[in-house]
């Protein structure tokens, strides 16, 4: 069966510190996707990336940026230098491959709080 | 750019009561998801259409039943409606093909309170 664990329920951080949060995933399938989403306090869902399980490439995006690890099954955050407006609910998905209809299976989330 | 449309944003209703949610999927986009978020919890994935047809189901009750419309719109009707239901209700579209394929994008959510 597919699972998303992120281990870190809340993270707390003051301004400008920089802060990794924690994805580990777990899957049969060869063929998967792996997603970041945010959700403010308003209550939307953002997407921020996609990555595919071919590409183990990290990525950088701004002050984002994220680490694949197939060899452990993780694909972790960091957002380098916080600011108030990341904090945030943030949840890792794993989907699955889409002729088996494509859904996303979410963690828990990590709730992330920047302090000024 | 167009995003994914739902309406209402806010419904109040009592017990027993029936609900419909809408949702209007990005330009374009074949496919779209029905997740159920409660008070703390991660989104659960409720059901999906791919070109107006039901293409998988999770965990939703008997008493939801959803469609995609030609315009390729799609409702959430609830029946019967029970405290438990009380949650964010989202809705998201995306491509079955090319670059951006599998990107589900969000709508801002339906939040259902049920009395």
């Amino acid at each position: 069966a597919q699972k998303v664990t992120q281990a870190q329920t809340e993270i707390s951080v003051v301004e400008k510190e920089d802060v990794t949060l924690d994805c580990v995933y777990e899957t049969r399938d060869t063929t998967y996707y792996l997603f970041w989403y945010k959700q403010p306090p308003s209550g939307e869902l953002v997407f921020l990336i996609r990555r595919n399980s071919f590409d183990e490439q990290n990525e950088i995006s701004g002050r984002y940026s994220w680490n694949f690890q197939k060899s452990t099954s993780s694909f972790n955050f960091t957002i380098t230098a916080s600011q108030v407006v990341d904090s945030a609910v943030y949840f890792c998905a794993l989907s699955e491959p889409y002729n088996q209809g494509g859904k996303l299976i979410f963690g828990q989330g990590t709730e992330l709080s920047v302090k000024p | 750019a167009a995003g994914v449309i739902q309406s209402p944003r806010h419904l109040i209703k009592e017990k027993r009561e029936t609900a419909t949610l809408k949702c209007y999927p990005i330009p374009r986009h074949d496919t779209v998801y029905w997740y159920q978020q409660g008070p703390g919890q991660d989104p659960q994935f409720l059901i999906s259409f791919y070109e107006k047809m039901q293409s998988d189901k999770g965990s939703i009750p008997d008493r939801f039943s959803a469609q995609q419309f030609s315009d390729y719109h799609s409702e959430l009707n609830m029946s019967s409606l029970e405290l438990g239901d009380s949650a964010l209700y989202f809705c998201a579209s995306s491509l079955a093909t090319g670059t951006a394929k599998n990107i589900q994008y969000f709508g801002a959510g339906t939040r259902l309170s049920v009395l």
